[in-house]
């Protein structure tokens, strides 16, 4: 299963676009790349899915380059109700349970 | 979008006593189930894999007979603490793929807070 490392947190003020990376060196090719948000005592909510190049939906966007190595979720213009931890998570239609990293907490702050 | 319905969402126990906490996918099939563990400020740890109609994987540490999990239907998984102990406190939260879909999408519960005193 591919191990993903992103950072373990980061700062923002409201408005402003915030990019987190996650990298995933060993992925697979059938692998997809999904991303989620997790507020406290929550469940994680899926935000996007994507298996190349670029993919946005109605909250954010997902960037891969060509080798799928890495891949950076966009979140535009954050508010604070974006405050939350968002994982990274790689994984084949296999049966097998997506493994969850440590995640990224975003602090977004007025 | 599909619901993972999960109950219930907190529950308090005297150590000892056992606790079942259900997980269903309200609009959608799901051969496979995941069930985690959370712990403050930590990641989701994967405890075990829900087959339906077929014993659950465990994974390594998991005691099986502490965890007991069935899922005797395409919509319903359920895991149960037995015997807690107040190291079982724990926010767990269950997942589930719809069986039909060809992404890796998982819907997740939204947790069930267990405290054992």
């Amino acid at each position: 299963l591919a191990k993903t490392t992103q950072p373990i947190s980061m700062d923002s003020y409201e408005g402003q676009e915030v990019n987190i990376t996650c990298s995933h060196n060993n992925i697979a090719t059938n692998d997809y790349i999904t991303w989620y948000q997790q507020f406290p005592s929550q469940g994680p909510r899926f935000i996007i899915q994507g298996y190349k190049t670029k993919v946005t939906n109605e909250v954010a966007s997902l960037f891969i380059p060509a080798d799928r190595k890495s891949s950076t979720l966009s979140l535009p213009r954050v508010s604070l109700s974006d405050t939350a931890v968002y994982y990274c998570l790689v994984g084949s239609n296999s049966g097998y349970a997506l493994n969850f990293g440590k995640g990224t907490s975003l602090l977004v702050t007025p | 979008g599909a619901v993972v319905s999960q109950h219930p969402s907190r529950v308090i126990c005297k150590s000892g006593t056992s606790v079942k906490i259900e997980c269903r996918s309200l609009d959608f099939q799901a051969t496979t189930m995941f069930w985690y563990r959370q712990f403050p400020k930590q990641s989701l740890m994967l405890m075990a894999t829900s087959n339906e109609g077929s014993k659950a994987t465990y994974e390594q540490g998991v005691e099986k007979d502490k965890f007991l999990i069935n899922h005797a239907s395409l919509t319903l998984s359920t895991l149960t603490v037995t015997s807690a102990h107040p190291e079982d406190s724990s926010f767990y939260i269950c997942s589930a793929r719809d069986s039909e879909a060809t992404n890796e999408k998982l819907f997740f519960g939204s947790g069930t807070q267990l405290s054992v005193l």
